[in-house]
This record gives C-alpha cells, sequence and structure tokens, in this order.
C-alpha cells in the first residue's frame, strides 16, 4: 500500500501558485519523497525529489517539514498544461525498494 | 535520445491469445519496471528488473514473464490473456536506484476480449 495521504482533488486558477499537501507520517529517516504527475493517459513524469532539505528545479519547489511528515509541491505559475494527477511517493534508498503509486491529487487549473 | 520505447500503443487480443509488449530504453539505465494502469486506478508494479539478467516481482506479478538479456530491452509476456488484464502498461527507466527518477514510456493500451 502506498505510504501516503493525498486530498483527491483540487482547484486553482491559473497563473496562482499551485500547492498540493501530502502526509507521510510513517516515513522513515533514510525514505525519500518523490513527485510525479500524469497528464491525461499519458505516461507518468517525474517532476521532483528530496530527502530532507528543500528542493527546487524547473518545474517546481518541494517543501518538506523539519519533522519529515508531511511535504508540498509548489508549482509556482501554474498553466492549463499543469492539469493533471500529482503523485505524491515515499521510497527507500535500496535496490530492490519501488515506487509505489497511491490514487494522487487530480489537480484542475481554472482559466 | 528517444528515452524509454513502447510498442504496439493499442492491442486488441481475444481471451486466450498471448503477446509480448515490447520496451526499450537508449539512457543505458540498468533499472527497468513494468506497470499496469487499471481505468481510474493508481499504477501497479508487475516486474523490475535492476540489470540485465536480473528480474523480479513487483505488486501483481501473476499472468506475466519478463525477460532481461540486455541492458536496452525489458519486454512483458502475457501468456492466455484474460480479460482482467485489459489494462495500459507503462514501462520505466532509472539510472539508479535511489536519488533519481524514473522515466516512463507512453503505454500500451491492452484490451481483451
Amino acid at each position: 500500500d502506498a505510504k501516503t495521504t493525498q486530498p483527491t482533488s483540487m482547484d486553482c486558477a491559473e497563473g496562482r501558485a499551485a500547492n498540493l499537501p501530502c502526509n507521510h507520517s510513517t516515513i522513515s529517516g533514510n525514505e525519500y519523497v518523490y513527485w510525479y504527475r500524469q497528464i491525461h493517459s499519458q505516461g507518468p513524469q517525474y517532476i521532483i525529489h528530496g530527502l530532507k532539505n528543500n528542493e527546487t528545479n524547473e518545474m517546481a519547489s518541494l517543501i518538506i517539514t523539519e519533522d519529515r511528515k508531511s511535504s508540498t509541491l509548489i508549482l509556482p505559475h501554474a498553466t492549463l498544461r499543469d492539469t493533471a494527477v500529482y503523485y505524491c511517493i515515499v521510497r527507500g534508498p535500496y535496490r530492490d525498494d519501488k515506487i509505489i503509486f497511491g490514487k494522487g491529487t487530480r489537480l484542475h487549473i481554472l482559466p | 535520445n528517444a528515452g524509454v520505447t513502447q510498442t504496439p500503443k493499442f492491442r486488441i487480443l481475444k481471451i486466450g491469445q498471448s503477446m509480448t509488449l515490447q520496451c526499450t530504453q537508449d539512457m543505458n539505465h540498468n533499472y527497468m519496471y513494468w506497470y499496469r494502469q487499471d481505468p481510474g486506478m493508481g499504477l501497479k508494479l508487475i516486474y523490475y528488473s535492476v540489470g540485465a539478467g536480473i528480474t523480479d516481482k513487483g505488486e501483481v506479478p501473476n499472468g506475466y514473464n519478463v525477460s532481461r538479456s540486455t541492458t536496452e530491452d525489458f519486454p512483458l509476456r502475457l501468456e492466455l490473456a484474460a480479460p482482467s488484464q485489459t489494462s495500459v502498461y507503462f514501462c520505466a527507466s532509472s539510472y539508479s536506484a535511489t536519488n533519481y527518477g524514473y522515466t516512463f514510456g507512453s503505454g500500451t493500451r491492452l484490451t481483451v476480449v
């Protein structure tokens, strides 16, 4: 089973920041937080990941709380093309640790 | 680079038929994965491989087989297709087991009738 809890759906106005929360209260010290998204029926797309520190790349920012029990994915200026299902995933560092997908958050960007 | 390429994109099978879903990557990734996604659901891991010659079961391996004879290719074999195998199948690859994202293919949509 997925180790994360996410809201089923969220709305965000175009041009505003989209903040997607994720709860992972049972995360272990060596487990990473990954975010992927899936646009319509396409293959999932990797967005960002982190262990302890906040991370930023060209797509998004990842904010992880100090106790690591929750995180937030931030899309700074949402566009209609960001409409997708967003998956928050916790994964260990070992070779046989896999990415297990939950149901994710369906993000609707409103024009 | 083409990334992860899956063929075919669509296929209709009759119950009891067999087929192989092809997956190839040109990024020299050691790690490869097969997932299935049923309508409205998240992805379920079928099989994975950490390198040529090594494969292992995921969450839902029954009814499927895989092989990994080369780094580039990771075919998924369906024997005796059943309606429950109607799904979209995604192949993915990764450079390392950790601290690295997966690259996914565009999927194979399979219908068993």
